[in-house]
């Protein structure tokens, strides 16, 4: 079965300690990406990958880290420094086609962190 | 910036056919515009994309005038399992402009 997969499915953190949140891929899909979504908003863009070991800043980058070490697997870790990590986070990836492309994103079941 | 509106809900009976639109004024000449469909508590899923006038899938319709400044989602007799958020988004990341799913319409379909 392809897909994406996040784990944990439920997260619980002690304000001030780092998270990082599992997201992996076996679409053979170029692109990942992080989003954020709060109760009642829609999704703000985190950091995106269109290639391994590349990654860039989203909208709302501050206070988070990720890294692409491989094709499938694009973790995001929540640092102590966003001051307001709870929220329901959603990885997603794509078919990097370049210019012209049409982007259709395939999305993981997200993450719902709470911060204690 | 590629930002998106649209409304924020809308209500329709089971069986009627829904429109939803969405405005995309500084839409670039690159962009496709793709719409998404979520459930509570779980991810998007793709519903339909389109880059200019009618495209139409099993699902639904994207109808998307000349100009591209808006497009329009349509679900044919929609049924009690279509309530849900729908998202209109426009580009990517990478292509210069504004990367935004905005807020998305919640539509309820009442029996």
């Amino acid at each position: 079965d392809g897909g994406i997969t996040q784990s944990p499915k439920y997260l619980f953190r002690k304000e001030g300690q780092n998270v990082t949140l599992s997201c992996e891929q076996n679409l053979n899909h170029d692109a990942m990406y992080w989003y954020r979504q709060d109760p009642g908003q829609g999704l703000r863009l985190i950091y995106y990958s269109q290639i391994v070991n590349d990654f860039q800043k989203g909208d709302i980058a501050e206070g988070y880290s990720v890294s692409r070490e491989k094709k499938e697997s694009f973790p995001l870790t929540v640092t102590s420094a966003q001051k307001n990590p709870t929220a329901f986070y959603l990885c997603a990836s794509s078919i990097d086609l370049g210019e012209f492309s049409r982007d259709t994103q395939y999305f993981g079941p997200g993450t719902r962190l709470t911060v204690l | 910036l590629a930002k998106t509106t649209q409304p924020i809900s809308m209500d329709s009976y089971e069986g009627q056919e829904v429109n939803i639109t969405c405005s995309h004024n500084n839409i670039a000449t690159n962009d496709y515009i793709t719409w998404y469909q979520q459930f509570p508590s779980q991810g998007p899923r793709f519903i339909i994309q389109g880059y200019k006038t009618k495209v139409t899938n099993e699902v639904a319709s994207l109808f998307i005038p000349a100009d591209r400044k808006s497009s329009t989602l349509s679900l044919p007799r929609v049924s009690l399992s279509d309530t849900a958020v729908y998202y209109c988004l426009v580009g990517e990341p990478w292509a210069g402009n504004q990367f935004y799913f905005g807020t998305g319409t919640s539509l309820t379909v009442i029996p």
